[in-house]
């Protein structure tokens, strides 16, 4: 079975500052995708970003990057120059894909940018 | 406007009477997919659908039913609720699960359901 662990419940960072959440995950899959959720509290999901497990190269969004290990199995996300609607909940997910695109997430970071 | 919609938003149910929730996207998406919110433990995948007739068992499908009669529609049964499927559900989809670099998923905005 996948795993997803997010270690840090909560994290704080001043605003126009630079955090890093991270998420570790437990795979035996060789091909599949990473994504970062964020969570307003609208509860409305938005999605962040997304890293091809095939593709070596970090993902980046603006603001927001990736650094993808996938040997440590490791998909951390970097928020820079943080704003004050960056507050949120995020999640990390993974997808597979073999037998279907079957989604597993983490159990959250919930951020606050401190003004 | 590209979405997807769920109802009711609210629900406060009794044990053991059945109950549907609607999800429907108006973006002809082949992907449909049913998730629950816990506190602490995230979000977990319920059922999916990659198209119509086809439904998969995600991570938690106990006590829960799905049918993907038409492609817009993916409606969650729960024939029997029980307090511990007092939740927070949310439906998603996409083109065609996230395969192609340019899709992305799309959720609703979620049906809090309270089961005493």
């Amino acid at each position: 079975a996948q795993t997803v662990t997010q270690s840090q419940p909560e994290m704080s960072v001043q605003e126009a500052e630079t955090v890093t959440l991270s998420c570790t995950y437990d795979t035996s899959e060789s091909n599949y995708y990473l994504f970062w959720y964020k969570q307003p509290p609208s509860r409305q999901m938005i999605l962040v970003i997304r890293q091809e497990a095939y593709k070596q190269q970090n993902a980046t969004e603006n603001r927001f990057s990736v650094n993808f290990q996938k040997a440590a199995k490791s998909f951390s996300l970097k928020i820079s120059d943080s704003q004050l609607g960056d507050t949120a909940m995020y999640f990390c997910a993974f997808m597979k894909l073999t037998t279907g695109n079957q989604f597993y997430f983490g159990t959250g970071t919930s951020l606050t940018v401190i003004p | 406007e590209a979405q997807v919609t769920q109802n009711p938003r609210y629900l406060i149910t009794v044990t053991g009477k059945k109950l549907t929730v609607t999800c429907s996207q108006n973006m002809n998406h082949e992907y449909m997919s049913w998730y629950r919110q816990d506190p602490g433990l995230g979000l977990r995948q319920i059922y999916y659908s990659m198209n119509v007739e086809v439904t998969d068992k995600g991570d938690v499908p106990e006590g829960y039913k799905v049918s993907r009669k038409e492609k817009r529609n993916f409606p969650l049964i729960l024939e029997s609720p029980s307090p511990n499927q007092t939740s927070l559900y949310f439906c998603a989809s996409s083109f065609r699960g996230l395969a192609a670099s340019t899709d992305t998923q799309y959720f609703g905005p979620g049906t809090r359901l309270t089961v005493l």
